[in-house]
């Protein structure tokens, strides 16, 4: 069994520039989680899918911010016009669709860069 | 809404023995659970340890422990006998049982000393 993935590892992009990140949750989660973590903060939440569908946004996601999961498998999180603010570690997570408390299992991230 | 404090910054520990790294949490939800989450230097947020708030024993997972206490709202993460692979940031983060974000706080540095 395959942990999560997300690819790139590693993103250096330019000021007003748009980027894109991949994730690829464990096979049999339907609930997928993306977070950001700046430098020496914990993460926190940017949104939420169950299966295909985006059930919850944080007020962190702006408009230059989109999410999908159109199949209900990857996700992809693309942010449109970067600013230096972006600079950030984006994580994404996933976990069962069961009832109850369960852990979320986290992929490696994507470091961006924003120059 | 949920909080979680993390008022140690960073700690030393001296190899094998134990440590405690405190947590405090805030939150008017009466079905919650409580996760701690090690994060080294690669980035890699690994899943700990789960305590939920109707569990009447503290968790235990091989050299991680949970000490609750409900009352006072704390959710402390014990190592026994640190190892330097330990050296790393520990998170605390909750959720309630009907919400799906986990809420972190902001880590304590955890160095293990040969």
């Amino acid at each position: 069994d395959t942990g999560v993935s997300q690819d790139p590892r590693h993103k250096i992009t330019k000021r007003g520039q748009n980027v894109t990140f991949r994730c690829d949750p464990i096979s049999e989660h339907n609930r997928l989680y993306w977070y950001r973590q700046t430098l020496g903060q914990g993460p926190e939440f940017l949104t939420y899918f169950q299966n295909e569908a985006q059930l919850e946004k944080s007020r962190l996601l702006s408009d230059r911010f989109s999410a999908e999961r159109p199949k209900g498998s990857f996700s992809t999180l693309e942010i449109q016009r970067t600013e230096q603010g972006d600079s950030a570690m984006y994580l994404c997570a996933s976990s069962p669709l069961l009832q109850g408390l369960y852990e979320q299992y986290f992929g490696p991230g994507t470091r961006l860069t924003v120059t | 809404a949920q909080k979680i404090t993390q008022t140690q910054p960073g700690m030393f520990v001296q190899e094998k023995e134990a440590v405690t790294l405190d947590c405090t949490y805030d939150t008017s939800d009466q079905s919650y659970g409580l996760f701690w989450y090690k994060q080294p230097s690669s980035g890699e947020m690994i899943f700990l340890i789960y305590q939920g708030s109707y569990d009447e024993q503290n968790a235990t997972e091989g050299r991680y422990s949970l000490n609750f206490q409900k009352a006072r709202k704390s959710a402390n993460l014990v190592i026994s006998a640190s190892q330097l692979g330990d050296s790393a940031m520990y998170f605390c983060a909750m959720r309630n049982y009907a919400g799906n974000m986990l809420t972190f706080g902001g880590g304590t540095r955890l160095m293990v000393k040969p």
